[in-house]
């Protein structure tokens, strides 16, 4: 049963351009979590979605930040006019329920480095 | 925002010795879970305590619950060189995500 797939592993973009950031959750999970991960600041829930529905996305900035999944194919994070304070490492993870139920683990992609230059 | 405060921040110990970690808040949290993450990669999941003074054991990493569910301490026993990592406590907040603490880095010396 193969885990959480993000990809690409690592993305470069110059300020301005556009990041597209996918992520296929583990087989049989409907649940997808977007956390941002900066060595200072530790990892920040940013979205939840479930199939075709952004649950909540109170901790995604309002303006270039969307995320979607859709009812076939990834899940994609993207972040529009990228700045350099952008740069992070995101993570994706899925889990079959909400958090708050049943004690719902997280299983995690192994991120998605992005560097504005 | 339930806040999840991890201490110490960095570790080192020699190979052998033993660490104590802890993760605290001033909320109450149905259950805390533990992760691990090391450089590259995600988050792995370690264990989820439940019940206020539970004490949960992975081979030699002890995990405590607080009684009164608002703080968990890890403990490893005879460090290993592949205990190096970050360990990260979590909390639900609400029924929409987990919340995570900064996280312990240790580092286990050979």
């Amino acid at each position: 049963n193969a885990g959480v797939m993000q990809n690409p592993r690592h993305l470069v973009r110059r300020r301005g351009q556009e990041a597209r950031l996918r992520c296929s959750p583990m087989k049989g999970h409907s649940h997808v979590y977007w956390y941002r991960q900066l060595p200072e600041e530790g990892l920040k829930f940013m979205v939840y979605l479930q199939k075709e529905n952004i649950i909540d996305e109170s901790g995604m900035p309002k303006e270039r930040f969307s995320a979607e999944f859709p009812k076939e194919g990834p899940s994609i994070l993207r972040i529009q006019q990228v700045v350099r304070g952008d740069s992070a490492a995101y993570f994706c993870a899925s889990s079959p329920r909400q958090p708050g139920q049943g004690n719902s683990p997280l299983h995690f992609g192994n991120g998605t480095r992005l560097t504005v230059t | 925002t339930q806040l999840l405060e991890q201490s110490p921040q960095f570790l080192s110990i020699q190979e052998g010795e033993n660490l104590t970690v802890y993760c605290n808040s001033s909320s109450v949290f149905s259950s805390l879970q533990w992760y691990r993450q090391e450089p590259g990669e995600g988050p792995v999941l370690l264990v989820t305590v439940v019940t206020g003074g539970e004490v949960k054991k992975l081979k030699r990493l002890t995990f405590q619950f607080g009684d009164a569910r608002k703080d968990s301490s890890l403990h490893i026993t005879a460090a290993q060189p592949g205990d190096t990592g970050l360990y990260l406590c979590a909390g639900a907040e609400g029924n929409n995500r987990l919340a995570f603490g900064k996280g312990n880095q240790v580092v286990v010396i050979p």
